[in-house]
């Protein structure tokens, strides 16, 4: 079956610094979404890409998804401690509207 | 509107116990889902429904029922509770058409000892 792996697992950095995470697809998949679930939380849509080599922005943070549509990556400039959290991005499989996420980025933010 | 809830917040079963978690959604959404999270496994699907009176299997779906009665309801229900089901369930919607943009309820923290 389909697979959506993400990398890293983990990351930390001082606040200011910027933060990358990476989503790779076994598969072409049609669009990707990205979510954020704080400490404690639950998963909040943060945006979908759908056409190849898209790029969307949103104040300090930069999604991407790839021309092959198989991979996308989300960038934060200039982090800020409330940035902190796990990413995850997830990718449609199936016939109806099921979604694979990848296994998450948790983002751990130093003041 | 409320969104997405889910009953109760926290729950402790001994194994072998049964018992039904809640799901209800007051945005019309034909697309419900039900999730385990567990450490560093991401989401993992357990059923889904396109609409009332339909369901099907996700990922992981063995150890758990679900049933759609309604658009609104969309409850999962675990039949003999394992130490290996203590996760943490989301419930989700999403409307069939457009954007599969996932609404999370806030969750269910299960332990089964």
């Amino acid at each position: 079956g389909q697979q959506v792996m993400q990398i890293p697992q983990y990351q930390h950095v001082q606040e200011g610094e910027d933060f990358t995470t990476y989503c790779n697809s076994s598969t072409t998949l049609s669009n990707i979404q990205w979510y954020k679930q704080r400490p404690g939380g639950h998963p909040v849509f943060l945006i979908q890409l759908v056409k190849s080599g898209e790029v969307k922005k949103q104040k300090r943070l930069t999604f991407q998804f790839g021309e092959a549509k198989k991979n996308s990556s989300l960038h934060i400039t200039a982090t800020q401690t409330t940035d902190v959290g796990t990413y995850f991005c997830a990718g449609p499989s199936g016939s109806a509207r099921q979604l694979t996420f990848g296994s998450g980025t948790q983002l751990t933010v130093l003041p | 509107n409320a969104g997405v809830t889910q009953t109760p917040k926290f729950q402790v079963l001994k194994t072998g116990q049964s018992m039904t978690l809640q799901c209800a959604q007051d945005m019309n959404h034909e697309y419900m889902s039900w999730y385990r999270q567990d450490p560093g496994m991401g989401l993992r699907l357990i059923h889904y429904s396109v609409g009332a009176g339909i369901t099907d299997q996700g990922e992981v779906p063995n150890g758990y029922n679900v049933s759609r009665s309604t658009t609104e309801d969309f409850p999962l229900r675990l039949l003999s509770a394992a130490p290996s089901q203590t996760s943490v369930y989301f419930c989700a919607s999403s409307p069939y058409r457009g954007s599969y943009e996932q609404y999370f309820g806030p969750g269910t923290r299960l332990t089964v000892t």
